[in-house]
């Protein structure tokens, strides 16, 4: 069955250092990946998403994320990280037509000083 | 920019008690969704619609209905609550000529507690 993994549920990263969340994809056919943001007592909104073409994706707030078809990934990347990307993230993929969107677990992202 | 509204914000029943959560977008978009999240699950999709009168069952259907009564509205009804159901739900919409490429636009979420 198609599926999302996020395999870490919290990940603590520096002010300024870089961050890398993962996400490992189960799906038969071309995947269309997404990676939603959802601050605190907020809902989820689009951070980026992929479809087959280039397989780095440049997302807003100097995220970006890129596809692997032979690791079944679309990690998520910053460069140097900020306090208010204090958030959780979500991984997803689209299916069925692209009416029906499938989610990982999600993965906390804590910043420290 | 979408706009999706969800009431009431929290929600608190006893077991056995009949809880509707309301959603309204103002966007004219064909697609809405509820979906549940928990703390290990992500988000789970209950039900979604593609218009008015049209309902669709997602992966954990099991005590929900839901209806759309206008382009604009989709309800979620829980007609015996039960404790398994406290969670925070979310609506979304999203116009469905992306295909794949749709993208969800969510509500701020109802806090479920059931009792």
């Amino acid at each position: 069955a198609q599926s999302v993994t996020q395999p870490d549920a919290r990940v603590t990263v520096s002010e300024g250092a870089s961050l890398q969340l993962r996400c490992k994809y189960s799906y038969f056919g071309t995947p269309y990946l997404f990676w939603y943001v959802q601050y605190p007592r907020q809902g989820l909104q689009l951070l980026l998403k992929y479809y087959p073409g280039d397989p780095v994706v440049q997302g807003v707030n100097g995220f970006e994320a890129e596809f692997s078809k032979s690791n079944s990934s679309f990690h998520l990347r910053k460069a140097s990280v900020h306090w208010s990307d204090w958030a959780v993230y979500f991984c997803a993929v689209s299916m069925t037509g692209g009416y029906k969107v499938v989610f990982g677990s999600g993965t906390r992202l804590l910043v420290s000083p | 920019e979408a706009a999706v509204t969800q009431s009431p914000r929290n929600k608190v029943t006893v077991t056995g008690g009949n809880v509707t959560l309301s959603c309204r977008q103002t966007n004219s978009h064909n697609y809405m969704y509820w979906y549940r999240q928990d703390t290990g699950h992500g988000l789970r999709l209950i039900h979604y619609s593609y218009g008015a009168g049209n309902l669709q069952i997602g992966d954990v259907p099991d005590g929900y209905k839901a209806t759309r009564t206008t382009q604009e509205d989709f309800f979620l009804l829980l007609e015996l609550a039960s404790p398994s159901q406290t969670s925070l739900y979310f609506c979304a919409s999203s116009d469905g000529t992306g295909g794949y490429q749709n993208t969800l636009y969510f509500g701020a979420g109802t806090r479920l507690s059931v009792l």
